[in-house]
């Protein structure tokens, strides 16, 4: 089974920063197998990114996300005030299960 | 698109729970159904998919044998249940949907509390 890891486990920046996420697997993917998504507290995560770089509906266009291989990355190119919450990568697009990664959690500096 | 989780509950070690996810705002038919949870304090772990006709079920290894996720399209509805139920069952239960069973999850109920302690 694929093993899904994310780093680092915590970011910590300010609002305008430039946020670089990483997903590392423990097999070679296809990238369109990665999906992104965001979870603030106390809600239920939002998909960000799909397809490994399509961004999902109404998601702002400061995310993007691309890779290879076993490394991909999510990158937000401007932090706004509510961009702060965790990220989870998941490989998907396979038989199941569906793998989610740890989370990187992005605070506030 | 709404997905509204219910049935959550504190329940002791060993018995049994029914969730449902009642979908609204879609064609509930034509999208595969997924189960996730999620513990206090970390992170999500997928539980079980169920295909838009209901003919194809995929379960976690962790859930297998105890729980069993279906639906009724004629209800718009989604249901997991859940039996011989341990304390590592303890979870935010979330529905989601996606396009087909491999798909991403692009819609998300806002999840329903079951707590499993004596």
């Amino acid at each position: 089974e694929i093993v899904l890891t994310q780093s680092p486990g915590t970011l910590s920046l300010s609002p305008g920063e430039r946020a670089t996420l990483a997903c590392r697997t423990s097999q070679t993917v296809s990238s369109d197998l990665l999906a992104w998504y965001q979870q603030k507290p106390g809600q239920a995560p939002r998909l960000l990114i799909q397809g490994g770089s399509i961004r999902a509906t109404g998601i702002p266009d400061r995310f993007s996300a691309s890779g290879s291989g076993t490394d991909f990355t999510l990158t937000i190119s401007r932090l706004e005030p509510e961009d702060f919450a965790v990220y989870y990568c998941q490989l998907c697009g396979r038989s199941p299960p569906f793998i989610f990664g740890p989370g990187t959690t992005v605070d506030l500096k | 698109v709404q997905l509204l989780e219910s049935g959550g509950d504190l329940i002791h070690p060993g018995g049994s729970l029914r969730l449902s996810c009642a979908g609204s705002g879609f064609t509930f038919k034509n999208y595969a159904m997924n189960w996730v949870r999620q513990a206090p304090g970390r992170g999500l772990e997928w539980v079980a998919v169920v295909s838009g006709s209901g003919s194809t079920a995929f379960h976690a290894e962790s859930v297998k044998g105890r729980f069993t996720a279906s639906r009724d399209n004629s209800k718009d509805t989604f249901f997991l249940q859940m039996n011989s139920l341990r304390g590592e069952d303890t979870a935010v239960y979330f529905c989601a949907r996606g396009a087909t069973t491999v798909d991403p999850f692009d819609h998300w109920g806002q999840g329903t509390l079951v707590a499993v302690s004596s």
